[in-house]
């Protein structure tokens, strides 16, 4: 069964840029689109957008302006960027597989990455 | 974007109770919905696609029904593994967007 696991910072100072990696075990990356969602501390899910196995992206027109991602299917892992950040970006970040964009099959456990001073 | 409506926002229940929780949608999404459940410091794990396919290994007292803008997705005798919070996704229309959770509780 595919796992996923995220690294990330934990802290970032505002204005810089986070940056948190997803390593997939357990099966391939292609063929499949890779996704990035978070969760604010007490509110609900964000989808960020996805980067496929081919490196096509999309991004939430929301945060499209501050957002990038990448993959490396030789090393398994694809990467999200967030530049600028804010106190607002202060999330859990979740990394995911789906077969068809958004319907993510399997998610990783979250990375907390808080944003201060 | 499509604002997924979830009700209630918390439920207090029994083990063996059945469970209801709904999810709407703001327009017309066919079937693309799933349903997720989520437990603290666990990733959300994919119960329902398709508004009505059960995710393998999830458990025949999951269902989920609804198509257009109306989605129900029914635990029909709650267990205690099963508290926890639950979201409904629609993913026809960019972005995918998540109704608000529906967190159930032991009663």
């Amino acid at each position: 069964q595919v796992q996923l696991q995220e690294s990330g910072p934990g802290l970032v100072k505002p204005s810089e840029t986070l940056s948190v990696t997803c390593s997939v075990s357990g099966g391939l990356m292609t063929n499949y689109y890779w996704s990035w969602i978070r969760q604010p501390p007490g509110k609900g899910l964000e989808w960020i957008g996805y980067v496929y196995y081919s490196g096509s992206t999309n991004y939430n027109p929301s945060l499209r302006s501050r957002v990038t991602m990448s993959i490396d299917t030789s090393k398994n892992q694809f990467s999200l960027r967030l530049n600028s950040v804010t106190a607002a970006d202060t999330a859990v970040y979740y990394c995911a597989r789906a077969g068809i964009v958004g319907a993510s099959d399997f998610w990783g456990q979250g990375s907390l990455v808080t944003v201060s001073s | 974007d499509i604002q997924m409506t979830q009700s209630p926002s918390s439920l207090s229940a029994s083990v063996g109770d059945r469970v209801t929780i709904t999810c709407r949608a703001s327009q017309g999404i066919r079937n693309d919905l799933c349903w997720y459940q989520h437990k603290p410091g666990k990733p959300p794990k994919r119960l329902i696609f398709a508004a009505s396919s059960l995710q393998s290994g999830v458990p025949s007292r999951f269902s989920g029904s609804g198509s257009g803008t109306e989605f129900t997705l029914t635990i029909s005798s709650l267990q205690p593994e099963d508290f926890a919070t639950y979201y409904c996704l629609q993913h026809n229309n960019y972005p995918p967007t998540f109704g608000q959770g529906t967190k159930v509780e032991i009663k």
